[in-house]
């Protein structure tokens, strides 16, 4: 079975640029949720995502923004990016609590 | 609001030595997750531990939750080269969400 699959895995925008990262759940996982992760720290919560409705929002400005599609497919959007944005964002999805998370492998982005 | 610190934050070991890992967090959570990360990788989970008591094993890895202490540990046992990377502890925000906060991590290091 396909794991949790991000697109792009790298990509390099300017600032002010926008951006759009996608991510496709493991088949049947109805929960998507992203992080961003600095180098040299631990994940931060971003967005979950759960039939479609924002389930959690983290202490991201509103340059971030994000939504779950109808095949519970996800798209990150960022917005008049910062040089600070730079980072590994990672998708993630369940399909429960007991379960925890399966995480993607990651889109590495750089903001120059 | 809820905080997750592990220590030690870097642990240089010798092959064949054991050693624990802790995961202290600051407010009420029933589960806990672990997880490895390799360079420049995604996150791989090693144990969801969903009650007081809980204890998992897998090979050399021995994880724990004590939720009144609010403390996890993950008990290394004669340490092999494979198991160098960075191990990172996450616990549930809210209870019902899926809002995890990782732990500062720890970068293990497991010398020949």
């Amino acid at each position: 079975d396909a794991g949790v699959t991000q697109s792009p895995t790298h990509l390099i925008k300017t600032r002010g640029q926008h951006v759009t990262l996608r991510c496709s759940p493991i088949s049947g996982h109805k929960s998507v949720s992203w992080y961003q992760q600095v180098l040299g720290q631990g994940p931060q919560f971003i967005f979950q995502y759960y039939e479609k409705e924002e389930r959690g929002r983290g202490n991201f400005p509103d340059r971030f923004s994000a939504r779950q599609f109808p095949n519970y497919s996800s798209e990150l959007n960022v917005n008049a990016l910062l040089l600070g944005d730079s980072a590994l964002y990672l998708c993630a999805s369940s399909t429960g609590q007991v379960y925890g998370y399966t995480f993607g492998s990651g889109t590495r982005l750089t903001v120059v | 609001e809820l905080k997750v610190e592990q220590n030690p934050l870097f642990l240089s070991m010798q092959e064949g030595k054991n050693y624990t890992i802790y995961c202290n967090y600051s407010t009420t959570s029933d589960r806990l997750y672990w997880y490895r990360q390799d360079p420049g990788k995604s996150l791989e989970s090693l144990f969801v531990l969903l009650s007081n008591g809980a204890v998992k094993q897998e090979g050399r890895l021995m994880a724990s939750l004590d939720t009144k202490a609010r403390l996890s540990t993950l008990h290394i046992t004669a340490a092999v080269h494979d198991l160098s990377a960075t191990y990172f502890c996450a616990v549930v925000a809210t209870s019902g969400t899926y809002k995890y906060i990782f732990g500062t991590g720890t970068r293990l290091k497991v010398l020949a």
